[in-house]
């Protein structure tokens, strides 16, 4: 598995862009980029995956570097809800486990 | 419609003592996880199926760790002789497994207490 590394903790106020970085160069070619984040209390929950493009759905954005040794997550405007552990995973695309690492505990300042 | 459920949210139980944990899938999801978090980390994987079978149990930390999923729905994570080292919140996931992206749906989780 690919080691991640990523900021124990990053904090934001509400309504503000967040960029939540994160460093996998040791990913392998076939290998997606997955991120998941978990709420207080909650079991995690899917955010965003990609490959080699960038990516947007109604979460959020996954900005790819060209030699995909590293990403980033950005929330466009974080809300109070957003306060959660993100975690980046390399991977592949199903029938596999997940590895978490550490992740990032993110905060959102009201 | 309902997601990934687990039984019980609770469980406190006694050094040496034996438990089973349960997990309800989402209804046609193929696959099933188990993973196991400790305080202040991350899931750790434990142990995956594909319906029935165990296609990678690779996770399970010891022979006192046994998982099944009989009828391709329902799975019991088992654990033999507990431990305090046990003590963990133990999740559970599933996805559907097509050819398509298959995101993991996770539960609540089972907070696990030994004394």
């Amino acid at each position: 598995d690919a080691k991640t590394t990523q900021p124990n903790s990053m904090e934001s106020n509400e309504e503000e862009p967040v960029h939540l970085p994160c460093n996998h160069s040791t990913i392998s070619g076939t290998d997606y980029i997955h991120w998941y984040r978990q709420l207080p209390s909650q079991g995690p929950e899917y955010v965003i995956h990609g490959l080699t493009s960038n990516v947007n759905n109604r979460m959020a954005s996954l900005a790819i570097a060209e030699d995909r040794k590293s990403s980033t997550l950005i929330l466009h405007r974080a809300t109070l809800r957003d306060a959660a552990v993100y975690y980046c995973i390399p991977g592949e695309t199903s029938g596999s486990r997940l590895t978490f690492g550490e992740g990032t505990q993110l905060t959102v300042n009201p | 419609g309902a997601g990934v459920s687990q039984t019980p949210s609770n469980k406190v139980t006694e050094k040496g003592k034996y438990v089973e944990l349960r997990c309800d899938p989402i209804s046609g999801h193929t696959a099933l996880y188990w993973y196991r978090q400790s305080l202040g980390q991350g899931p750790e994987f434990l142990i995956y199926f594909q319906g029935t079978g165990a296609a990678d149990d690779s996770g399970l930390p010891n022979d006192r760790f046994f998982a099944v999923r009989p009828e391709g729905s329902v799975s019991t994570l088992k654990i033999q002789r507990t431990e305090r080292g046990d003590s963990a919140v133990y999740l559970c996931a599933s996805s559907i497994n097509t050819n398509s992206y298959n995101e993991q749906f996770f539960g609540p989780g089972t907070r696990l207490t030994v004394l």
